[in-house]
């Protein structure tokens, strides 16, 4: 049993269109995150959701909007995808809010290509 | 506000070499500090975790001590294997700066046989 899944593990679009990534977790875990990481490996968090409320919002562009229906998912829609846009796209999950002594549990990660 | 500092790669080692990956963090509370391990095409993995001062965090033959004295966290291990080939990050995380984990910029770990 995967305790934090992505949907899709690749996806390769076009400019312009509108993609959506799926994560869910089955840890009974209160927070989720969405973490993107460049092509140099570097990883900067997006959105953090606690129990279907945000409650972290990085500088990110508002084509990015994270929804989280209960707390066991937290999906990703991106707007007019851009070239930019392209990365390794990571769900991860902790049991309290912000992670603690506990660290995360990741998600094997969604890399979009955007041609 | 916190961050995490480690060594640039790659680190290229032989079988059997001793690895050290330096780790320092800045942080405005009593941090936890972990290692995580991304093997190739995968997620992060977590190695190992410290969560206050002299703590060793260690698994599968990997060690971190946490200094505090020294605002460090250095991954050892004493024979790397080819299998150990991957990317590792240091990262800290602190309630009190309400922030999410924060990770160093990765380090890429290549070892040969």
């Amino acid at each position: 049993d995967t305790a934090v899944s992505q949907t899709p593990k690749y996806l390769v679009t076009q400019m312009g269109n509108d993609k959506s990534i799926k994560c869910e977790q089955n840890l009974g875990h209160d927070t989720m995150y969405w973490y993107k990481q460049d092509s140099k490996k570097f990883l900067k968090i997006m959105f953090s959701y606690n129990n279907k409320e945000l409650i972290i919002n990085e500088t990110v562009p508002n084509r990015f909007s994270p929804k989280s229906p209960d707390k066991a998912h937290l999906n990703l829609h991106i707007n007019s995808l851009e070239l930019g846009d392209s990365a390794v796209y990571f769900c991860a999950s902790s049991p309290t809010e912000f992670g603690g002594r506990n660290g995360y549990t990741f998600g094997s990660g969604t890399r979009l290509t955007v041609v | 506000g916190d961050s995490v500092t480690q060594m640039e790669g790659p680190v290229t080692l032989s079988e059997e070499a001793f690895l050290t990956i330096n780790c320092t963090y800045t942080a405005t509370g009593y941090p936890s500090l972990f290692w995580y391990v991304q093997y190739p095409g995968e997620g992060l993995q977590l190695l190992l975790k410290a969560t206050k001062a002299d703590d060793k965090g260690s698994n599968k033959g990997f060690e971190a001590t946490y200094r505090k004295e020294t605002t460090s966290f250095h991954l050892e291990k004493g024979s790397v294997q080819v299998s150990d080939s991957a990317v590792y990050f240091c990262a800290l995380s602190d309630d009190q700066a309400g922030t999410a984990l924060i990770f160093g910029k990765g380090t890429t770990l290549s070892v040969s046989s």
